[in-house]
């Protein structure tokens, strides 16, 4: 069975902290992916990353970056001095070799001016 | 990037009319395209996956006859739903997968349709 847990429901930050959303998934397949989507006010879903099982690289995109443990099955995803701009849901998803997505229940980070 | 559309955006209806909402693929063509619903403040939640051609897939606990999906085409995918009562107003998000490219395990979602049944 596949599951996405997102374990912070709602968080609030000030502007130009640091935050990061944590992101624990649980999958039997040995090829998945993993996923950030944002979701603003508007509820259009914007793709943030995408990462496939065997690549545990973490990677950094400007003032995002996304920490990848297969042995703690975490994707967390971190924004560094955040702005007011980044307030949204977040969701983690995964997709497994059905092609199926699953999502977690998502963070809605609020950064306060 | 591969753009997916949604229409309409909104949409209102009185309960017990039936509701269409067309998820097209813009610049690719979509052999397979899902469809999602979300309630307010919460995930969201695989519906269907509509294969061109074909009959769609429905989750455990969708009703396939509440919630008419039709693929009639390689860019165009519809999800029809019949006799809507207010328990569905939600907001229904359509994705399509793009085979043309060697990123295939990637979805890329429409903005949204948000039914509201009055």
């Amino acid at each position: 069975a596949q599951k996405v847990t997102q374990a912070q429901t709602e968080i609030s930050v000030v502007e130009k902290e640091d935050v990061t959303l944590d992101c624990v998934y649980e999958t039997r397949d040995t090829t998945y992916y993993l996923f950030w989507y944002k979701q603003p006010p508007s509820g259009e879903l914007v793709f943030l990353i995408r990462r496939n099982s065997f690549d545990e690289q973490n990677e950094i995109s400007g003032r995002y970056s996304w920490n990848f443990q297969k042995s703690t099955s975490s994707f967390n995803f971190t924004i560094t001095a955040s702005q007011v701009v980044d307030s949204a849901v977040y969701f983690c998803a995964l997709k497994n070799a059905g092609n199926q997505f699953y999502f977690g229940t998502g963070t809605s980070l609020t950064v306060i001016p | 990037g591969a753009v997916v559309s949604q229409h309409p955006s909104r949409v209102i209806c009185k309960s017990g009319t039936s509701v269409k909402i067309e998820c097209r693929s813009l610049d690719f063509q979509a052999t397979t395209m899902f469809w999602y619903r979300q309630f307010p403040k919460q995930s969201l939640m695989l519906m269907a996956t509509s294969n061109e051609g074909s009959k769609a897939t429905y989750e455990q606990g969708v009703e396939k006859d509440k919630f008419l999906i039709n693929h009639a085409s390689l860019t165009l995918s519809t999800l029809t739903v019949t006799s809507a009562h207010p328990e569905d107003s939600s907001f229904y998000i359509c994705s399509a997968k793009n085979p043309g490219t060697r990123k295939t395990d990637t979805q890329y979602f429409g903005p949204g349709t948000r039914l509201t049944v009055l």
